[in-house]
């Protein structure tokens, strides 16, 4: 089946500029989690977005990141006032369980945000 | 002490090797164990997942699992110039109210014909 997708792939921004990236989850999958990856820092966990039945459920915003879910299979990660140590590489993962589960975790493709 | 440890290599080794990959952690607590395989400008891609102490294998790789030590490594069996990439560890850690994977930096695997 489809597996996870983002858009957009490639994203310049200018600093202090407000972005949102998307992505779209494996159907059926509950969370999505937002993670940077960096050659420097590697990878981290930023947030995440949680969606079953109706009811909606995103992590705390990590102070100018914060994640929303205008569907139930779409994740937007909201970067407010961007810093150029911003840039990086932006996965988005997609489990079956809730946050207070174990499951695996599948990545999309990434969005690679340039901050100038 | 970083959450989430590998060497980061290179590790060279020749084709149809055994190659071994090694990473250690420190949350106690941590119950799930990930390795992903990245290629270059690639997304991480998981390959194996380990619950619980002992082995598990599937096909070429293998995941060993040591709670006690917290200590966690793949073996690629026959080891071929395509399985060249970073190879990624990553942990369960319950913090901040929800449960999140921990990487570590990744160690790069080169195998030489």
């Amino acid at each position: 089946g489809a597996g996870v997708s983002q858009s957009p792939r490639y994203k310049v921004a200018k600093r202090g500029r407000d972005v949102a990236l998307r992505c779209d989850s494996i159907s059926g999958h509950v969370t999505l989690y937002w993670y940077r990856q960096t050659l420097g820092q590697g990878s981290e966990v930023l947030t995440y977005s949680q969606s079953d039945a109706q009811r909606d459920k995103s992590g705390r915003p990590s102070g100018r990141f914060s994640a929303e879910r205008p569907e139930k299979s779409v994740s937007t990660l909201k970067i407010q006032r961007t810093e150029q140590g911003d840039s990086a590489v932006y996965l988005c993962a997609s489990s079956l369980d809730s946050p207070l589960g174990f499951s695996e975790q599948y990545f999309g493709p990434g969005t690679r945000l340039t901050v100038t | 002490q970083k959450e989430v440890e590998q060497n980061s290599g290179p590790l060279s080794v020749p084709e149809g090797a055994i190659a071994s990959l090694n990473c250690t952690y420190s949350d106690r607590g941590s119950q799930s164990f990930f390795w992903y395989r990245q290629y270059s400008g690639k997304s991480p891609e998981l390959i194996m997942s380990i619950y619980s102490n002992g082995d598990k294998e599937d096909g070429r790789f293998t995941a060993q699992l040591n709670k006690a030590s917290q200590y966690v490594s793949l073996l690629i069996r026959d080891s071929q110039p395509s399985d060249s990439a970073t190879y990624l560890c990553a942990v369960n850690l319950f913090s901040g109210g929800y449960n999140k994977l921990i990487f570590g930096a990744g160690t790069r695997l080169a195998v030489h014909p």
